[in-house]
């Protein structure tokens, strides 16, 4: 069965400073991998998703994430953080064969200091 | 505006009396799906439904029921809704499956007494 393990429960870095929010998968490829973004009392928001067309994926907001098949990761990066980064990021899987079932990790809350 | 909805946002309850939390999407999106949200355990798929008529288990589907006769609406019930049930629940819907983004809904907040 698919897994995903979200390394880090709170990461904080400084405003301006590189953003690196690590999620490592299952042994066997997923057809999906997803990063989302939840602020403050609100649902989830997709940042972007990898569906094989290419290993570098950009996503909204200036984030991007690299999937490594040789390392069976999918880390969530961004150059340079901003106050309004700060949220809870969650990396998620789709199960192998079809594309219905979704695995979440248990998310990292990213603190921005100023 | 397209959107999902879910109502009731908050609900306090006491144990075994039957709920049913609406959700409601506008999109004409095919694929929904309901989550449940606990810290430290992210979020846990319970249902989801890959069009009318269709729907399958996720992760964590006991103690809750779903039904989608429309399109649009994809209630989940609670038949005899127990504390361990108490959660921070989550209506979301896409085009058709996964590959598409999905949309969330606002939340629905449930303390069962």
């Amino acid at each position: 069965a698919q897994s995903v393990t979200q390394l880090g429960s709170h990461v904080s870095v400084s405003e301006g400073a590189l953003v690196l929010l690590r999620c490592n998968y299952s042994s066997s490829v997923p057809p999906y991998l997803f990063w989302y973004v939840q602020y403050p009392n609100q649902g989830l928001q997709l940042l972007l998703k990898y569906t094989s067309a290419a290993t570098l994926v950009k996503g909204i907001n200036g984030f991007e994430a690299e999937f490594k098949k040789s390392e069976t990761s999918f880390h969530l990066t961004k150059p340079s953080a901003h106050m309004s980064d700060a949220a809870e990021y969650f990396c998620a899987v789709s199960r192998e064969i079809r594309d219905d079932k979704i695995i979440f990790g248990k998310g990292t809350r990213l603190h921005i200091l100023p | 505006e397209a959107q999902v909805t879910q109502n009731p946002r908050y609900l306090i309850t006491v144990t075994g009396k039957k709920l049913t939390v609406t959700c409601s999407q506008n999109m004409n999106h095919e694929y929904m799906s309901w989550y449940r949200q606990d810290p430290g355990l992210g979020l846990r798929q319970i249902y989801y439904s890959m069009n009318v008529e269709v729907t399958d288990k996720g992760d964590v589907p006991e103690g809750y029921k779903v039904s989608r006769k429309e399109k649009r609406n994809f209630p989940l019930i609670l038949e005899s809704p127990s504390p361990n049930q108490t959660s921070l629940y989550f209506c979301a819907s896409s085009l058709s499956g996964l590959i598409n983004e999905q949309f969330f809904g606002p939340g629905t907040r449930l303390t069962v007494l």
